[in-house]
C-alpha cells in the first residue's frame, strides 16, 4: 500500500462545476503539498498545508491531520484547469517529498 | 519556477553510455533534490543534497550518482545507462518548512 493514495485516479467534469480531489496518507508528516502538473509541462506548487484550511482564487486545501487527510477543492471549474494534481507529503528534515499517484482532471467546455 | 533551469530538457542516449543532467538554481536554498516520473509509479525521489558535497540517497538511488560542488549546481550522473532508466527527471529545491520549487524536466531516452 503507498504511503500517500488519492482518489478519484481520473476525474472529468463540465466547466462551472465544483471539483474534489482527496488525498490520505498513512505516516506522520510535517506538511502535505499540493501540486499542479500540465500536460507535457513542468510542477507548480500550489499549496504547503500543515493545519486548516488554505485558500488562493478559486482553489481552497483542506487538512486533517487526525484523520491523516487532505482535499482539494476548485470552484467554478474552467477547461484551464485541466492538469494533473498531485498530493505529497514532507517528513522530518530535509524536506523529502513522497507523492500520490496524481488525479488526471479534464474540464469539459 | 523558483529559478531552477534543467539542461539538456531533452536527451537520446545509447545503453552503456555515461549521461549527466544539471540542475542550476539562481537561489542559495539549501536543499536540491533529483526526482524521477514514470506513468504507474508517480514521483520518486533519486538523490537529494542538504549542502555542498552534502548528499544522500532516496528511494531509487541505484545506477545513478550526484554531486554538488556548488550551491546552485546539483548535477545527476547516470554512469552507464539502462533502458530502464528512460524517464522524464525532474530537479527541485527547497528550504526548512517551504514549499517545493520544480525545475522543467528533462526528458531522457535510453535506446
Amino acid at each position: 500500500k503507498n504511503e500517500v493514495e488519492q482518489s478519484p485516479q481520473n476525474l472529468t467534469a463540465q466547466e462551472g462545476e465544483f471539483i474534489t480531489i482527496n488525498c490520505s496518507y498513512s505516516v506522520g508528516i510535517s506538511a502535505l503539498h499540493w501540486l499542479q502538473q500540465h500536460p507535457g509541462g513542468g510542477i507548480v506548487s500550489l499549496f504547503m498545508l500543515s493545519s486548516g484550511k488554505k485558500k488562493h482564487g478559486r482553489l481552497i486545501a483542506t487538512i486533517n491531520i487526525q484523520e491523516k487527510h487532505s482535499s482539494l477543492h476548485i470552484t467554478a471549474s474552467h477547461p484551464r484547469d485541466s492538469a494533473v494534481y498531485i498530493c505529497a507529503v514532507s517528513r522530518g528534515g530535509a524536506q523529502k517529498l513522497v507523492f500520490g499517484q496524481g488525479t488526471r482532471l479534464t474540464i469539459n467546455p | 519556477d523558483a529559478g531552477i533551469t534543467q539542461s539538456p530538457r531533452h536527451k537520446v542516449t545509447e545503453t552503456g553510455t555515461p549521461v549527466t543532467l544539471r540542475c542550476h538554481q539562481t537561489e542559495n536554498h539549501r536543499y536540491m533534490y533529483w526526482y524521477r516520473q514514470d506513468p504507474g509509479h508517480g514521483l520518486r525521489l533519486i538523490h537529494y543534497s542538504y549542502g555542498v558535497k552534502d548528499t544522500d540517497k532516496g528511494e531509487v538511488s541505484d545506477g545513478y550518482s550526484v554531486s554538488r560542488s556548488k550551491t546552485e549546481d546539483f548535477l545527476l550522473t547516470l554512469e552507464s545507462a539502462t533502458s530502464s532508466q528512460t524517464s522524464v527527471y525532474f530537479c527541485a529545491n527547497g528550504e526548512d518548512r517551504s514549499e517545493a520549487f520544480f525545475g522543467q524536466g528533462t526528458r531522457l531516452t535510453v535506446v
